[in-house]
């Protein structure tokens, strides 16, 4: 059973940083893109970022770009998202999903983690 | 960016009605089009990839259609559990986007 669980997640002052993870198991991890979306309050979705197999390759939207990293680690199985200087607007639920490509749907999504960014 | 239009942003329906919903791309995506369902305080699951190709485990009521700019979800005979929040979502560029979703919710 594929299964991912995030975690890292937590209330954090403007300007910090604070790293999520994402434990996957039930599937080999290695052969998958990753990817992070996040859900504000009452609000849509929308893509923060997606990783390669081998991490070789990262991208992003301009809403996170320069201040978002995500990364992974094929030994222990694990995604991370790694955010700087946070902003109010960052607050929401980060889910961590897998879409195999980068070009492919989302099959399979962690139940989220919050994050709030608040003084 | 892709944008992508969903709508109506809300559909008022009675338990056994069958509907359409509405994905319109700002560019031609060809079938890359993915649609999602999200239930109250859950995480997104996929219900259609690539316009119209079914997912294992997903009711037979759910179908999709479409190409290019224009695409559809169909709900046949909607059941008490399918009202929620649908999204649809484009792959066909790397910077991925969602639509602002529908809300199916009972008349």
């Amino acid at each position: 059973e594929v299964q991912l669980v995030e975690s890292g997640g937590g209330l954090v002052q403007p300007g910090r940083s604070l790293k999520l993870s994402c434990a996957a198991s039930g599937f080999t991890f290695s052969n998958y893109y990753m990817a992070w979306v996040r859900q504000a309050p009452k609000k849509g979705l929308e893509w923060v970022a997606t990783i390669s197999t081998s991490g070789s390759r990262t991208y992003y939207p301009d809403s996170v770009k320069g201040r978002f990293t995500i990364s992974r680690d094929n030994a222990k199985s694990s995604l991370y998202l790694q955010m700087n200087s946070l902003k109010s607007e960052d607050t929401a639920t980060y889910y961590c999903a897998r879409p195999m490509m980068v070009h492919s749907p989302f099959d399979y999504w962690g139940q989220g983690v919050m994050v709030t960014v608040s003084s | 960016n892709i944008v992508l239009t969903q709508s109506p942003a809300t559909l008022s329906v009675t338990p056994g009605e069958s509907v359409s919903l509405s994905c319109r791309a700002s560019q031609s995506i060809s079938t890359s089009i993915h649609w999602y369902q999200q239930k109250s305080n859950e995480s997104p699951r996929l219900l259609i990839k690539y316009a119209s190709q079914s997912i294992s485990g997903i009711p037979s009521r759910f179908s999709g259609s479409g190409s290019g700019t224009d695409f559809t979800l169909s709900i046949n005979r909607v059941e008490s559990e399918d009202f929620s929040i649908y999204y649809c979502q484009q792959s066909y560029s790397s910077l991925l986007t969602f639509g602002s979703g529908t809300k199916l919710e009972i008349k």
